[in-house]
This record gives structure tokens, C-alpha cells and sequence, in this order.
């Protein structure tokens, strides 16, 4: 079955600065990326997402790029702001069944 | 638009015992997944439901837990007996996959906590 690393597990930046998360997965038929922000005490909320026929897709700061062929997807945050602490999670999935989650990252921005 | 809804928020339990969780889906979200989610840990999917037919449950532990989705929209998770291992918060998402639909778009509820004790 699938199975996704993610790292780091932990990460600080200055405020200001950009954030880079990258996952890998394992298996090449997953086909939809989701990028979860959970803040503590909170349920996961989607930030972004990109499907395997895009390389990146961008939101305003935020932005992730795929790479099919090593089987890892990146997640991008620039101009970090304080309120971007928490914990992020990608995922793997096949048109949307098998979501595989990975273990998340705390990230903390400090002002 | 209304969220999805999970009650109850908390749940506190002696080992052995039977509990309950219900979800209430986005409205007409063809979709619905059960989430089990340990302090610290990623959400690890438990079940998945389109309609009312499951489309994987290969993570269920079946022997204590069971789902359903009677009519398609709400769904409820029970787990008899529970362990002290099931001290986690259950996550309920939706989608409007299905029906051709590609919306894999998943939003969750707030989660059940639930603390085996």
C-alpha cells in the first residue's frame, strides 16, 4: 500500500522568511496531493492541493510543486507570518480513495 | 455553507465499554470518511463511504469498530469494546466525489475526542 514520508517534523523560520515542506510517496498511482493546515485543537483545513497532469500550482504565498518521476511533492510558503504556525500535513491519494496521510509538520514562525 | 457536523465533541470512556459517533456530511457531499487521528500523528483513514456502499474499509479494525451510512447521509462509527489503544480524536470529512464528479476536496468536521480510560 501507499506510504508517505514527510520532512522535516519540525521547522522554524523567521518571520518574513519562506517555509519548504517536501513528502515523498510511494506508490505511482496515487494521482491527487492535498497540503492540510491543522492549528492546535483545530480540524485539518485544506490549503492547497495539485493533481498529477500539473508540475506546481500557486495561491497567493502559498504554492506546491510535484515531481512525478522521483515521487515527492514540495509545499512552498514565502513571506512567513506568525499565523502560519502549525502543523502541516500532505497526503496521497488515487482520485480521491486511499488517502494516506504523513506525519506532519510543526512549523513555527517566529516574529 | 453549513460545515460538517460530529457530535458529540468529547467522550470519555472506561475500557470494555461501547461508544458512538455520529457525522452529518456538507449537503450533497456523496462522500464521507472516518478518521482516526492519535495525538501527534497524521489522520489515518478508517473507512470511506460513497453513498451509502463502502469503498474501503481495508484500515477498519472490524473485530471492535463498524460504520454505516444508512440513506447516503449521515454516518455513525461505533467501537465495542474499546481499548486504551482507541484514545484519539475521530475525524469525519466530506467530498462531493462521486457520480463522475472529480472533487476529491476533502473538509473535515471538528473531530470527536474520545479518552479510553
Amino acid at each position: 500500500g501507499e506510504n508517505v514520508e514527510q520532512h522535516p517534523s519540525t521547522l522554524s523560520v523567521q518571520e518574513g522568511d519562506s517555509a519548504v515542506i517536501k513528502c515523498t510517496y510511494s506508490d505511482s498511482a496515487s494521482n491527487y496531493f492535498p497540503w492540510y493546515k491543522q492549528e492546535l485543537g483545530k480540524r485539518p483545513q485544506l490549503i492547497i492541493d495539485i493533481r498529477s497532469n500539473v508540475g506546481e500550482k500557486k495561491d497567493q504565498r502559498i504554492a506546491v510543486t510535484l515531481n512525478k518521476t522521483a515521487k515527492h511533492f514540495s509545499l512552498h510558503i514565502t513571506e512567513t507570518q506568525p499565523e502560519d504556525s502549525a502543523v502541516y500535513f500532505c497526503a496521497a491519494s488515487y482520485y480521491g480513495q486511499n488517502f494516506v496521510f504523513g506525519p506532519g509538520t510543526r512549523l513555527s514562525v517566529l516574529p | 455553507e453549513a460545515g460538517v457536523a460530529q457530535s458529540p465533541r468529547y467522550k470519555i470512556i472506561e475500557k470494555r465499554q461501547s461508544v458512538a459517533f455520529w457525522c452529518n456530511p456538507i449537503s450533497g457531499h456523496a462522500t464521507l470518511y472516518w478518521y482516526q487521528q492519535i495525538l501527534g500523528q497524521g489522520p489515518k483513514l478508517l473507512i470511506q463511504f460513497q453513498n451509502n456502499g463502502v469503498v474501503d474499509d481495508s484500515q477498519l479494525p472490524k473485530d471492535r469498530f463498524s460504520a454505516e451510512r444508512l440513506k447516503g447521509v449521515d454516518s455513525t462509527l461505533k467501537i465495542q469494546p474499546a481499548k486504551l489503544e482507541d484514545s484519539a480524536v475521530y475525524l469525519c470529512a466530506s467530498s462531493l466525489e462521486g457520480g463522475g464528479a472529480q472533487r476529491h476536496e476533502q473538509y473535515f468536521g471538528p473531530g470527536t475526542r474520545l479518552t479510553v480510560t
